[in-house]
């Protein structure tokens, strides 16, 4: 089955400054990868997703990457704002859906002042 | 709120218990999913349903079951609980379009004593 892979497990970063997290997965088979945001005690919610035919997508802030050859793709956070810190789920499915996710194990993301 | 409702927010139960877990998609929402999330696991996906009908499983348990009805809710049911089930139970749910976004649900926590 797919394995997902994420890294860091935590992120430090100063407010304004860019964060990276990337994920790699094993599958040649999964075509869409969804990023989702997790507050604590609150339900993950989607803030970016990209599908297999498509190397990079932008959303204000927010981007996601994706080298199907090296099978990972990878979250950038620019401007950083207090309101980011979280834990961010990778996730990857072959099923181009929701359904079939494979998540990563997090990344709790830390923006200071 | 993401417009699915998941009842109840908190259960307690003993070890051997059965319990259900109940998800209301959002209006007109086909598919529901369902998740697991525990500290020891992360996330898992553990079943799609769409339109009353079983679409994949994953991760999930013989002990557990699911279904959805012509009204389109969903129930989860656990059975013969171990302590090793407490957990946060979320369902989502997305149009008939599955490609689209899955909206998540508050969650149920579940614990097991």
């Amino acid at each position: 089955g797919e394995n997902v892979e994420q890294h860091p497990s935590t992120l430090s970063v100063q407010e304004g400054d860019s964060a990276v997290i990337k994920c790699t997965y094993s599958d040649s088979a999964s075509n869409y990868f969804p990023w989702y945001k997790q507050e604590l005690g609150k339900r993950p919610q989607l803030i970016i997703d990209i599908r297999s035919n498509v190397g990079e997508k932008k959303d204000q802030r927010i981007a996601v990457t994706l080298n199907k050859t090296a099978k990972h793709f990878s979250l950038h956070i620019t401007e950083t704002q207090p309101e980011d810190s979280a834990v961010y789920f990778c996730a990857a499915s072959p099923a181009g859906t929701a359904s079939k996710l494979t998540f990563g194990t997090g990344t709790r993301l830390q923006v200071t002042l | 709120d993401s417009g699915v409702t998941q009842t109840p927010k908190h259960l307690i139960t003993a070890t051997g218990q059965r319990v259900t877990l109940r998800c209301s998609p959002r209006s007109g929402d086909l598919s529901v999913y369902w998740y697991q999330q525990s500290l020891d696991q992360g996330l898992q996906f553990l079943i799609h349903y769409y339109n009353g009908e079983e679409r994949a499983k994953g991760n999930i348990l013989e002990r557990f079951s699911a279904q959805q009805f012509p009204d389109l809710h969903s129930e989860l049911n656990l059975s013969s609980l171990e302590l090793g089930d407490s957990a946060l139970y979320f369902c989502a749910s997305n149009g008939a379009g599955e490609d689209t976004e899955a909206f998540f649900g508050q969650g149920t926590r579940l614990t097991v004593v």
